[in-house]
């Protein structure tokens, strides 16, 4: 089975750099995703590794370490419009399926 | 990436009575995914739903409940059937990206069951 834990709700000042951490516990693994989900919306895609290491999309970066369960998603220049809830994801090894952790909610304030 | 249109996009049903979710993709995928939402919680799939065989659901979802179709490439269909206030969320379905990883949500279907 798979166990994520990630911190429940988060806040942060407009203009800095938050880090949301995710731990998980996999029978097996084939990739991480990050997802962010406003309120009301559907998730959207926002990263995925499957390697060790950084992988940097303009404001947002995800890192993963597969030894030790591990990832975070970083924002920087956080803008009011980062308000959401970010979900950590994990697909299973040989499975096309996605399991999330319960979610972060990230409230930026100005 | 895919496109998914997904109907209704919210309803309000009295207990008791079944709802029809529909998903309609641009493209033609293999696998699609159903999720639900419980309020103020994360996504928990309920079921993949493959072309031309029998979904596979998750542990705590039955068929008899949750019944799917998967008529062709493009399309499928959930139930959420003799409802109950419980089954009130929103309700997800999914496709992989093409030609790449990751996974395209439809807008999702708010059910309030009364």
């Amino acid at each position: 089975g798979q166990n994520i834990d990630q911190p429940t709700e988060m806040t942060a000042t407009e203009g800095a750099i938050v880090q949301i951490n995710c731990t998980y516990q996999t029978s097996g693994f084939n990739g991480l995703f990050w997802y962010q989900q406003h309120a009301g919306e559907a998730p959207t895609f926002l990263s995925y590794n499957v390697l060790d290491g950084l992988e940097e999309k303009g404001r947002f970066s995800s890192f993963l370490s597969r030894s030790k369960g591990y990832s975070y998603l970083l924002l920087k220049e956080l803008q009011m419009k980062d308000s959401a809830s970010y979900l950590c994801a994990v697909r299973g090894q040989g499975y096309s399926t996605l399991t999330f952790g319960k979610g972060t909610m990230l409230l930026v304030s100005p | 990436s895919a496109v998914i249109s997904q109907k209704p996009s919210r309803d309000i049903c009295q207990r008791g009575t079944s709802l029809t979710i529909q998903c309609q993709v641009d493209s033609q995928v293999t696998m699609m995914f159903w999720y639900r939402q419980q309020p103020g919680q994360s996504l928990t799939l309920i079921a993949t739903a493959n072309q031309g065989s029998e979904a596979t659901y998750e542990s705590g979802f039955v068929i008899d409940k949750f019944p799917i179709s998967r008529p062709n490439l493009t399309f499928s269909t959930l139930t959420v059937s003799n409802m109950s206030p419980e089954d009130s969320s929103i309700y997800l379905c999914s496709v992989p990206v093409q030609g790449a990883d990751g996974y395209t949500f439809g807008s999702g279907t708010r059910l309030t069951v009364v």
